[in-house]
């Protein structure tokens, strides 16, 4: 059974940087075609994708976002890391982490991350 | 932000059948690249319901059929029921963007 979890702060500050971990088991990010995503919602809004990284390190990142995003993993621990910095109140959302080879296949459950000073 | 257009809401009594379109461009579903859709029901994650266009993750009833046609792709869901209430969204990869980009969600009444 495939399950993946998003743990991290719930409230960050202004201008801080917050850091979400993805912890996963069912699969290996080591295993080709793989890879992990990181999608988030703004309440009452639609999905939005942030990153992905792949197997192979490959990673891609939102345009929009880019420069504040930065995704790595550990296959070893069977973690995904995203750090974005320079929170803001319009970051305010949940953030999900998903397995990905070409749709997302499973979810994690979410996690619900206000900025506010 | 450039993405793929749906319908804001769709509605349907029990047992009918509704259709929810999501339009892309030469970019993203025209230039070929397949489309996934996703159910998210009132307080929970999205899960997978349709991958590459028309295809159904183990577990997914029948009433729930994709199909993709140029730069468009559509949901179809027959049999309505209550349980199907939520939010639908279509996605697909962009190569002008580099990356992956969600519709903007279409919230399914059943009536």
């Amino acid at each position: 059974q495939i399950t993946l979890k998003e743990s991290g702060p719930t409230l960050v500050k202004p201008t801080q940087t917050l850091t979400l971990t993805c912890s996963f088991s069912g699969f290996s990010l080591t295993t080709r075609g793989l890879g992990v995503g990181w999608i988030r919602q703004a309440p009452g809004k639609a999905l939005e994708w942030l990153a992905l990284i792949y197997w192979d390190d490959d990673k891609r990142y939102s345009p929009f976002l880019k420069s504040r995003l930065t995704i790595t993993k550990d296959a070893s621990k069977n973690e995904v890391v995203l750090r974005m910095t320079n929170m803001d109140p319009v970051d305010t959302a949940t953030y999900y982490c998903a397995l990905t080879d070409e749709a997302f296949d499973v979810w994690g459950q979410g996690t619900m991350v206000t900025v506010s000073s | 932000q450039s993405g793929l257009t749906q319908p804001p809401s769709v509605s349907g009594a029990p047992g009918q059948r509704v259709t929810i379109y999501c339009t892309g461009s030469s970019s993203n579903i025209g230039t070929g690249y397949d489309v996934h859709w996703y159910q998210q029901l009132p307080g929970t994650a999205p899960k997978l319901l349709i991958y590459d266009n028309s295809n159904r993750p183990s577990g997914v009833p029948d009433r729930f059929s994709g199909s993709k046609s140029g730069a468009s792709a559509s949901l179809a869901i027959t049999g309505l029921q209550a349980e199907d209430e939520g939010d639908y969204y279509c996605q697909a990869y962009d190569i002008g963007l580099s990356g992956v980009i969600f519709g903007g969600g279409t919230k399914l009444t059943v009536l």
